[in-house]
């Protein structure tokens, strides 16, 4: 089946705006996680949607950030008044349930660049 | 938290060497260490994993040992081949949490023909 999507895979915005990227998940995975990577690092954790219940959001690095997710679907992780350093890739991850030891899908990312 | 250090950052080998990249934890509890792949410009992808109720795992040409006592799992490519080239991730489950990993830093192997 289809694999993890998200969109734009590209968005170049100016300093101080507000984006809005978008994830789709794996179809029946409860599990979803947001991660940036800078450039040359590794992966940081943002936050994680299990089903129902409340997010984890103790990855978030400001109160600007802040993500959504509807029921087991589509997610969205929106950055406000954006800065040059939130430039990064944005990678979604999905989950077939909750839990370590089941493996994470990745989708392509979103590279985003501040001005 | 669970910090995961990895080394080295970058590797380079000729084609058929053998590459091994090690990653060390701090929480004893851990017991899920999976390795995730990513090619230039492409999504992480999971190669391997290995649960700490063993100390070995093998699929073809990589595998993965944990060391439990001295906390540190590493990751062994035999027969290198272009294609291995990418950025090589380990990760560990976040101390406390049974749902968040954390990751290393990442190596970048080169494999040169």
């Amino acid at each position: 089946g289809a694999g993890v999507s998200q969109s734009p895979s590209n968005k170049v915005t100016e300093k101080g705006k507000d984006v809005e990227l978008r994830c789709d998940p794996i179809s029946g995975h409860t599990a979803l996680y947001w991660y940036r990577q800078r450039l040359g690092q590794g992966l940081e954790f943002l936050i994680y949607f299990q089903g129902n219940s409340a997010p984890d959001k103790s990855g978030l690095p400001s109160d600007r950030f802040s993500a959504e997710r509807t029921g087991e679907s589509v997610s969205t992780l929106t950055i406000q008044r954006t800065q040059q350093e939130d430039s990064a890739v944005y990678l979604c991850a999905s989950s077939l349930t909750s839990g370590i030891g089941n493996e994470q899908f990745f989708g392509p990312g979103t590279r985003l660049t501040v001005l | 938290g669970e910090n995961v250090e990895q080394h080295p950052s970058t590797l380079s080998v000729q084609e058929g060497d053998s590459a091994v990249i090690k990653c060390t934890y701090s929480d004893s509890a851990s017991n899920y260490f999976p390795w995730y792949k990513q090619e230039l410009g492409k999504r992480p992808q999971l190669i391997i994993d290995i649960r700490s109720n063993v100390g070995e795992k093998k699929d073809q040409r990589i595998a993965v040992t944990l060391n439990k006592t001295a906390k540190h799992f590493s990751l062994h490519i035999t027969e290198t081949q272009p294609e291995d080239s990418a950025v090589y991730f380990c990760a560990a489950p976040l101390s406390g949490s049974a749902r968040q990993l954390t990751f290393g830093s990442g190596t970048q192997l080169t494999v040169l023909p």
